[in-house]
């Protein structure tokens, strides 16, 4: 069975720092690679996605992708208190993720105290 | 561009009875998907069309559950007869490129 594993938190940072949030994955034929942000009681938001091993950068987010070792990361940048959310890794074995299931890992929860 | 539109956002019912949930996708996404989320077990994948055809019912539950896409601009999810163990949040998910556009979800409550 297809697993998408994360920390489930919480992961506590002080407003300004680098949070680094990880993800791993079973399936090694997964072509794409998510990051959503929820809120508290809303619905899942796509921030980043990632298709190619090394790193993608958009704004104060940094994707990060090893294909090798099964593995994805965000990274997120003088973290703001408004970056409190819980934020899904989910991973696709289609190129472009638009088709197929969209595996999604439980979430981890960040905290970024001001 | 409205989004994916949900309706309703909140549904209590008392078990054994029907309900419909209801989906609006984005013009001119052509999948859909119905999730829904546990805090024990995450999102799940329910079902999936595409172009209105349903592509992967694996994640159905069982037979109480059941999906249409009649047209590309409208979906339901039915659950008949509705049990507690149903309550959870369901999205329904449109997509045509790069990671799906979720709705606002339907909180479902069976008592």
């Amino acid at each position: 069975q297809k697993e998408v594993e994360q920390n489930s938190g919480p992961l506590s940072v002080p407003e300004g720092a680098i949070a680094s949030l990880n993800c791993t994955y079973s399936d090694r034929g997964s072509q794409s690679f998510f990051w959503y942000r929820q809120y508290s009681g809303k619905s899942p938001e796509l921030i980043m996605f990632i298709y190619s091993n090394g790193d993608k950068e958009d704004g104060r987010f940094t994707a990060q992708l090893n294909k090798a070792s099964q593995y994805v990361s965000l990274l997120i940048r003088d973290s703001q208190p408004s970056d409190s959310a819980t934020y899904l890794c989910a991973v696709n074995s289609f190129y472009g993720g638009s088709q197929g299931n969209l595996i999604f890992g439980k979430g981890t929860k960040l905290s970024v105290k001001p | 561009d409205a989004g994916v539109i949900q309706s309703p956002r909140h549904e209590v019912t008392e078990m054994g009875q029907e309900v419909t949930l209801r989906c609006k996708p984005i013009s001119g996404h052509d999948y859909l998907f119905w999730y829904r989320q546990t805090m024990m077990r995450g999102l799940e994948l329910l079902i999936y069309f595409n172009n209105n055809v349903p592509i992967d019912d694996s994640g159905m539950p069982e037979d109480r559950f059941s999906a249409k896409m009649p047209n590309a601009s409208f979906s339901t999810l039915k659950i008949q007869p509705s049990e507690p163990r149903d309550s959870a949040v369901y999205f329904c998910a449109s997509s045509r490129s790069r990671g799906y556009t979720f709705g606002s979800g339907t909180r479902l409550t069976v008592v």
